[in-house]
C-alpha cells in the first residue's frame, strides 16, 4: 500500500542546518500529511496540507504541495539535534493514509 | 484530545502461540482503525483496515487467518496474531482518524518479538 517515495532516504546535516525532504505519489488526494517517528517509537503527525493548499507552516517547519507534480517538500529550518528521527509524508485519499517510504534524518550536534 | 492507547507495548512470545494487542481511542469513536507493520528501518505497511460491527478488510497478501482483528466496539480494536512464528516479529502499529484538523493519531506500537 506504499504510494509514495521519498528523498533523500537518509540525510546526515549539522545542527542549525536546514533539512529538505521530497515526497512524491501517484493518485489524486485529499490532503497530505508529514509524520515523525522516532526511533522504536509511534508516529507524532506534524503538519497536514490540503490539495488546495500550495504552503503551509508550523514552527520551524514548512510545506509545499504541487499537485500538478504529485509533490510535497518538508523544510526543517535551524535543524537540532532533537530533529533526528525517521520522518515519513502520508497520502489521504479519502479513507485511508498510504505511507511513503521515508527518510531517516541525522542532526549532529 | 485524540489520543490512541496501544497496549502492549512490548512482548515477547514463544512459537506457536497467539499474541493480542489492543488499540483503543480514549477521546473519540472510530468506526475505522488501521493496523500497519513496520520492519526495522522500513516504512509502515497498511495490513488491514478494521470496521466497527464488520469484517475488517486485509490488504493484499496479509493473511486473515493469521492476523485475526475484532473491532467490537467504536473505541476498541484488537490484532491477535495466531500461531506466531520468529517472521511475524515486527512492529504492529495501529491509528484511527479522528476527523480533526491534524491527521490521524497513531498507537505508540507494540514490538512483537517470537522466539
Amino acid at each position: 500500500s506504499q504510494q509514495g517515495e521519498e528523498d533523500p532516504q537518509a540525510l546526515s546535516i549539522q545542527e542549525g542546518e536546514n533539512a529538505t525532504m521530497n515526497c512524491s505519489y501517484k493518485t489524486s488526494i485529499n490532503n497530505l500529511q508529514w509524520y515523525r517517528q522516532n526511533s522504536g517509537r509511534g508516529l507524532v503527525h506534524l503538519i497536514l496540507i490540503r490539495s488546495n493548499e500550495r504552503e503551509k507552516h508550523s514552527g520551524r517547519l514548512r510545506v509545499t504541495l504541487d499537485t500538478s507534480k504529485k509533490s510535497s517538500s518538508l523544510l526543517i529550518t535551524a535543524s537540532r539535534a532533537a530533529d533526528t528521527a525517521s520522518y515519513f509524508c502520508a497520502t489521504d485519499a479519502g479513507n485511508m493514509l498510504t505511507f511513503g517510504g521515508g527518510t531517516r534524518l541525522m542532526v549532529k550536534p | 484530545g485524540a489520543v490512541v492507547s496501544q497496549h502492549p507495548s512490548r512482548v515477547i512470545c514463544k512459537s506457536g502461540t497467539s499474541v493480542k494487542i489492543e488499540c483503543r481511542s480514549l477521546d473519540f469513536q472510530a468506526t475505522t482503525m488501521f493496523w500497519y507493520r513496520q520492519f526495522p528501518k522500513q516504512s509502515l505497511m497498511l495490513m488491514a483496515t478494521s470496521n466497527e460491527g464488520s469484517k475488517a478488510t486485509y490488504e493484499q497478501g496479509v493473511e486473515k487467518d493469521k492476523f485475526l482483528i475484532n473491532h467490537a466496539s467504536l473505541t476498541l480494536s484488537t490484532l491477535t496474531v495466531t500461531s506466531a512464528h520468529p517472521e511475524d516479529s515486527s512492529f504492529y502499529i495501529c491509528s484511527a482518524d479522528p476527523r480533526t484538523s491534524y491527521g490521524y493519531t497513531f498507537g505508540s506500537g507494540t514490538r512483537l518479538t517470537v522466539v
